[in-house]
């Protein structure tokens, strides 16, 4: 079953500090991999999108990476801002069906 | 902001009514998919709609209805609403069926 799963499931940390979000998905063939922000009663915002020949891509302070055999992505935030509070979200495209599955999300929460 | 916009922001209903929402799509996209994502999960796919025909359907029963006009706007209907139909509903607009998805803030319904 083509599945996305994310850890932890939410995290607090300080303003200022750096933390890493997970996502193993079981997705195949794969197509692409995205992360998306979402804050509260919000529409999600993709942050980055990762097909499957890329390892590593930046946005700002969000640094996306993939390992495709081992089926893993993780996501880095630095330097937490208050504002980085929000879900985020690891979607994966099935290569086969073409349908985004989502993950349950990691809740983080910066605190000052 | 993601130029994806849904009516009604908040909507409360009881159970069995029947409920309309709606979603206008970014300019020149047209494919409208629907999601629901309930308190704390990931969103769930539900349909989506590419030049006014459905394309594809998630795990939803029939009473989850939907359409696409000419201006690739849609609408999603449900019919005989239960308590667990409470949810956040996203629509997502793409210039393609394969191609980045933009959220809209998303409807937030409760049904008592």
């Amino acid at each position: 079953k083509n599945q996305v799963e994310q850890s932890p499931q939410s995290l607090i940390i300080l303003e200022g500090k750096n933390c890493t979000l997970q996502c193993n998905y079981t997705v195949s063939p794969f197509s692409n991999l995205r992360w998306y922000k979402q804050d509260t009663g919000r529409g999600p915002v993709s942050l980055t999108i990762m097909t499957f020949s890329e390892n590593t891509k930046s946005n700002g302070r969000y640094t996306a990476t993939l390992d495709a055999d081992t089926k893993q992505s993780s996501l880095h935030i630095t330097a937490s801002q208050l504002s980085d509070s929000a879900s985020y979200i690891c979607v994966v495209r099935s290569g086969a069906t073409n349908k985004l599955i989502f993950g349950t999300g990691t809740l983080l929460a910066v605190q000052p | 902001e993601t130029g994806v916009t849904q009516s009604p922001t908040h909507l409360i209903k009881t159970r069995g009514q029947q409920v309309t929402l709606r979603c206008s799509s970014q300019s020149g996209h047209n494919t409208v998919s629907w999601y629901q994502q309930a308190l704390g999960q990931g969103p769930q796919f539900i349909f989506q709609y590419y030049r006014e025909e459905e394309n594809g359907r998630g795990n939803f029963p029939p009473r989850f209805s939907g359409l696409q006009f000419p201006n690739y706007s849609s609408e999603l209907n449900v019919n005989a609403l239960e308590l667990d139909d409470s949810a956040l509903y996203l629509c997502a607009s793409s210039l393609d069926v394969r191609e980045t998805q933009y959220f809209g803030p998303g409807t937030r319904l409760l049904v008592l």
